[in-house]
């Protein structure tokens, strides 16, 4: 596609509820990146895949969130029990290869924990 | 870890004046510095990156300059514009994994 797609747009989930949110990189793209977006801040880096292995997880906050890629192109990103301060914008982006650092970001998905 | 800060945290400039956000790092080994804008709603568009091999770069209106010794880099943007209004983050990155964000700069451009 013509830039990183993410879905869906926004999310309400109630506490302790699972949810699953999906990034859709450039078609081509190696490397996928998450972050996490808290309200005035600036992202904080989650996760990196290349291909579909997932080579840097040290910026997921705690085991009740999981990512995969397992094909090599669409990503998941899992939460599960899902507290209010995982309330955020969840940020994909993409890259052509490793050590190009052209990253495209998507919109984004915003999860609202009540 | 990487630790970037960035000030000031709110700018606003008449139309037509210059607007420098300014950034500090402090992890030497970090060689790749973009900027991005960021819209209400939207992703962070990266609008111009420098190198650690290169002191300055520019592009059209919008300039970034780069001292390695004291680990500063500046974002300059000339002849401002409304549609320029925006939240502006800087980045470093060192291994190609984990950009590091400020904590961004809300610009304001008033007409």
């Amino acid at each position: 596609g013509a830039g990183v797609s993410q879905s869906p747009r926004y999310k309400v989930a109630k506490r302790g509820q699972d949810v699953a949110l999906r990034c859709d990189p450039i078609s081509g793209h190696v490397s996928l990146f998450w972050y996490q977006q808290a309200l005035g801040q600036g992202p904080e880096f989650l996760t990196y895949f290349q291909n579909e292995a997932q080579l840097d997880k040290s910026g997921l906050p705690s085991d009740r969130f999981f990512a995969e890629r397992p094909e090599g192109s669409v990503s998941t990103l899992k939460i599960q029990r899902t507290q209010q301060e995982d309330s955020a914008v969840y940020l994909c982006a993409s890259s052509l290869a490793p050590g190009n650092y052209g990253y495209t970001f998507g919109s984004g998905t915003r999860l609202t924990v009540v | 870890g990487e630790n970037v800060e960035q000030h000031p945290s709110t700018l606003s400039v008449q139309e037509g004046d210059s607007a420098v956000i300014k950034c500090t790092y402090s992890d030497s080994a970090s060689n790749y510095f973009p900027w991005y804008k960021q819209e209400l709603g939207k992703g962070p568009q990266l609008i111009i990156d420098i190198r650690s091999n290169v002191g300055e770069k520019k592009d059209q209106r919008i300039a970034v300059t780069l001292n390695k010794t004291a680990k500063h880099f500046s974002l300059h943007i000339t002849e401002t514009q409304p549609e320029d209004s925006a939240v502006y983050f800087c980045a470093a990155l060192r291994d190609a994994r984990q950009l590091t964000f400020g904590s961004g700069t809300q610009l304001t451009v008033l007409p």
